[in-house]
């Protein structure tokens, strides 16, 4: 069954430190694969995502991520913190044909906490 | 920028009641989702939608849960006798055909009490 693990559930960065969330997977075909931001009391905010060509993708906010077969891993990176980045990241596969055509499948997030 | 929209924004209810969940998607697309998020927990799929019939659904859609899209703009989740363990937030994604990617409104949070 696919799945989705984000091992850290809560990481605490510096204002201007570089950030990594951890993000590993299970699915069986190539994977179709989205980091979603979600600020308190706001809804899912797509950051990026990964279907197919170049492995190091990028997104808004200045994030980017990379993806690595060999360990199942799509890590969410960041050179330098803003305080305006504190919210918790979730890591999604798409179990479908497509992101729009299949269901998600989430990990548990990690809440990124940031100090001035 | 279009956006999915969700009202309303935080529901209160007594345990057995029905609720409806309201999303307006974005306007040019064909697919719609409902997810759900307990505190504390992860997001979990719910159903799917396209062409207006349910293109797919999770064990938690049981027969207590049903989503129609009464009038070509509105997609609804409705919830006919509500438990306890229903409360969480109440995501709404839409997806177009070829974007593969799916845009979330900002919930609505379900208590029941």
């Amino acid at each position: 069954a696919q799945s989705v693990t984000q091992p850290d559930i809560h990481i605490t960065v510096s204002e201007g430190a570089s950030l990594e969330l951890r993000c590993n997977y299970s699915y069986g075909a190539t994977p179709y694969l989205f980091w979603y931001v979600q600020s308190p009391g706001q809804g899912l905010q797509l950051l990026l995502k990964y279907f197919s060509g170049d492995t190091l993708v990028q997104g808004i906010k200045g994030f980017e991520a990379e993806f690595k077969r060999s360990q199942s891993s799509f890590n969410l990176r960041k050179p330098s913190v803003h305080w305006s980045d504190a919210a918790e990241y979730f890591c999604a596969v798409g179990a479908g044909y497509g992101g729009s055509q299949g269901n998600l499948i989430f990990g548990k997030g990690t809440k990124l906490s940031v100090k001035p | 920028e279009p956006e999915v929209t969700q009202t309303p924004s935080h529901q209160v209810t007594q345990m057995g009641q029905e609720v409806i969940l309201r999303c307006v998607p974005i306007s040019n697309h064909l697919y719609f989702y409902w997810y759900r998020q307990i505190l504390g927990q992860k997001v979990e799929f719910l159903v799917s939608f396209y062409n207006n019939e349910i293109s797919e659904k999770s064990e938690i859609f049981d027969d207590q849960f049903s989503v129609e899209r009464p009038d070509g703009s509105n997609f609804t989740l409705k919830i006919r006798s509500t438990k306890l363990e229903d409360s969480a937030m109440y995501f709404c994604a839409s997806g177009g055909r070829g974007t593969d990617t799916q845009y979330f409104g900002p919930g609505t949070r379900l208590t029941v009490l």
